[in-house]
């Protein structure tokens, strides 16, 4: 399809187990965001990416969570030792982004991977 | 600190009511964008507000940027089932524009 791609929907594990959660932008986006949404809230950012490099990576909660984005496409959120309060939804966005705009660019959201952790 | 306030958080109305969402802040953006989303599936933009002062119409939404460009609203005419979900504003600032900043959102039930 033409929209972002994240994969899986769904993700239970046990306390301790490592997760990879997989994101597909919109091919020719230039910006890749993944953020962490809690029930019934807004998201929360964790790490952005123009193309391959990982400009910002403020938001993510511990050095538990790392994502790559090598090839400046797909990009994978990994979190080790997994822990209960690592439950939520993560979305990922993609975003045209080529330049400074004034107006901002808008992102293009996937439908998240629920994940549930044990 | 949340830059961006959203309120009310929560909001239940009967179906034909009006409502309005507001997000306010201390801080100037350059531009702010609203989301819709709906349970099970990601945001979905809206409309983007850029000039202070500006409205904007989508069908029975009506958007609004404030003159400083610090704060917006979102006001809903004769609301149905079908507006229900979670509604969310995000801002650009001047010199980092590709990163929102994002409200907590506006959670909204409009009941038949």
């Amino acid at each position: 399809g033409a929209g972002v791609s994240q994969s899986p929907r769904y993700k239970v594990a046990k306390r301790g187990q490592d997760v990879a959660l997989r994101c597909d932008p919109i091919s020719g986006h230039v910006s890749l965001f993944w953020y962490q949404q809690a029930l019934g809230q807004g998201p929360e950012f964790l790490t952005y990416f123009q193309n391959e490099a990982q400009l910002d990576k403020s938001g993510l909660p511990s050095d538990r969570f790392f994502a790559e984005r090598p090839e400046g496409s797909v990009s994978t959120l990994k979190i080790q030792r997994t822990q209960q309060e690592d439950s939520a939804v993560y979305l990922c966005a993609s975003s045209l982004a080529t330049a400074s705009r004034s107006t901002g660019w808008p992102q293009h959201f996937g439908d998240g991977t629920r994940l549930s952790i044990l | 600190t949340q830059l961006l306030e959203q309120s009310p958080q929560f909001l239940s109305i009967q179906e034909g009511e009006n409502l309005t969402v507001y997000c306010n802040s201390s801080s100037v953006f350059s531009s702010l964008q609203w989301y819709r989303q709906e349970p099970g599936e990601g945001p979905v933009l809206l409309v983007t507000v850029v000039t202070g002062g500006e409205v904007k119409k989508l069908k029975r939404l009506t958007f609004q940027f404030g003159d400083a460009r610090k704060d917006s609203s979102l006001h809903i005419t004769a609301a149905q089932p079908g507006d229900t979900g979670l509604y969310l504003c995000a801002g650009a600032r001047r010199g980092n524009n590709r990163k929102l900043i994002w409200g907590l959102g506006t959670s909204l039930a409009v009941n038949p």
